[in-house]
């Protein structure tokens, strides 16, 4: 997908487990995003980053911390994961504008037990 | 509040048939629309990006209309395939975030 990709595309954890999500970009692009989807509910902006070490929050950020130490890493940490994280996770990257050139990775889909 | 909606939720057609799918948002102001393909397992991919003086944009067999006065969108889809079976997301800006529908879920059988 365009230079995106999402690790790991699946995972199963337990309740009060430590889980991080990560996406590499190869396009240099400035504009990090990371989404959950869940039925019923449109895709919801979790956090997001404007360059290394600037990041800001999304909509539905309660639980979620991340981390960017370099252009083409953007992690997503669920620090102690409940079951209401389990869903689909998508991160997004943009070149110059925060609402250009968007492009979605494959998802990781993580459930938590 | 600014929502998306899209209808209908789901929709089935006969492989070769069109089909309509229609967006309604309240998003205000208004900065462009996007309609989206999101095969199963996949992330979404852009299938048209619409401003304001934008009526209709087409890309392949994919028609989006925008009327912002009445603040609806519709995707129209022309002799449908098989691989046209996915998620259909409408998306909506302000300049300042996205606003997402829930989407249609179209499935075409031979």
């Amino acid at each position: 997908d365009a230079g995106i990709t999402q690790s790991p595309r699946h995972k199963v954890t337990e309740t009060g487990t430590p889980v991080t999500l990560r996406c590499h970009q190869t396009e240099n692009h400035r504009y990090m995003y990371w989404y959950r989807q869940d039925p019923g509910h449109g895709l919801r902006l979790i956090h997001y980053s404007y360059g290394v070490k600037d990041t800001d929050k999304g909509e539905v950020s309660d639980g979620y911390s991340v981390s960017r130490s370099k252009t083409e890493d953007f992690l997503l940490t669920l620090e102690s994961a409940t079951s209401s994280q389990t869903s689909v996770y998508f991160c997004a990257i943009s070149e110059s504008n925060r609402f250009y050139g968007y492009t979605f990775g494959s998802g990781t889909r993580l459930t938590v037990v | 509040k600014n929502q998306v909606e899209q209808s209908p939720q789901s929709l089935i057609i006969l492989e070769g048939k069109n089909c309509t799918l229609q967006c309604n948002y309240t998003v205000s102001p208004f900065s462009n629309l996007r309609w989206y393909k999101q095969d199963t397992g996949r992330g979404p991919v852009s299938l048209t990006i619409m401003t304001f003086s934008e009526n209709t944009k087409s890309n392949g067999r994919y028609t989006a209309t925008l009327d912002a006065d009445t603040k609806q969108s519709s995707l129209h889809i022309t002799a449908s395939q098989l691989s046209d079976s996915a998620s259909y997301i409408c998306v909506v800006t302000d300049g300042n975030q996205f606003y997402f529908g829930t989407g249609t879920s179209l499935t075409v059988i031979p």
